[in-house]
């Protein structure tokens, strides 16, 4: 079965404390790996999508990387407003649209 | 990005009453929709896919007579929560694909939610 594990659930950092948010995913193929970052009360907003494993894109204050079995979303000197929720999504070959949601790590970062 | 607007924000309404709730694309044609169901704290569960001019496709477990999908334009979907209940109450969100790029695969982009409460 297709599935998407992120941890930890809650991260609280200070500000400029740099961090990792892991995603273990279980496909049987992956055709794309996403990363959202949702705000209360809001949609999901599209930070990333890696594709195959080795593949790094950044953008600003986060790095995501993705290997055969996990991505990774690095924040370097995070700052308060980079507070959210950080969801990870995965959609496998099997699946001609749907993707697979985790559940999410909530970063909260202290001034 | 593309833009996908979800309208309204939050909305109240009496048990037993229906809500309509829509989801446009701004910028693009969207022949096919998502919708989805968050509870607090949880991930998104995707409910239903909205297809431009044929029936839905429902997920396990999620009853169509009460989960109206209609994809009557390449730019707008509505979800209908008939006879709503108290259970129903949730944050609803949709999301589309631009096939515009001409990729064969895109990232979805989300509206901005609906917070559904029924009293």
């Amino acid at each position: 079965e297709d599935q998407v594990t992120q941890s930890p659930e809650a991260l609280r950092l200070q500000e400029g404390e740099s961090s990792s948010l892991n995603c273990s995913y279980t496909v049987s193929g992956l055709r794309g790996l996403f990363w959202y970052r949702q705000d209360p009360g809001k949609g999901p907003e599209f930070l990333f999508t890696l594709y195959s494993a080795g593949e790094e894109k950044e953008k600003e204050r986060l790095k995501a990387t993705l290997t055969k079995k996990e991505s990774f979303l690095h924040i370097t000197a995070p700052k308060p407003e980079d507070s959210a929720t950080y969801l990870c999504a995965v959609q496998p070959y099997s699946s001609a649209s749907k993707i697979i949601f985790g559940s999410g790590t909530r970063l909260s970062i202290r001034p | 990005g593309a833009v996908v607007s979800q309208h309204p924000s939050w909305v109240i309404c009496k048990s037993g009453t229906s809500v309509k709730i829509e989801c446009r694309s701004l910028d693009f044609q969207a022949t096919t929709m998502f919708w989805y169901r968050q509870f607090p704290k949880q991930s998104l569960m995707l409910m239903a896919t909205s297809n431009e001019g044929s029936k839905a496709t429902y997920e396990q477990g999620v009853e169509k007579d009460k989960f109206l999908i209609n994809h009557a334009s390449l730019t707008l979907s509505t979800l209908t929560v008939t006879s709503a209940h108290p259970e129903d109450s949730s944050f609803y969100i949709c999301s589309a694909r631009d096939p515009s790029s001409g990729a064969s695969f895109t990232e979805a982009f989300f509206g901005q939610g609906t917070r559904l409460t029924v009293v």
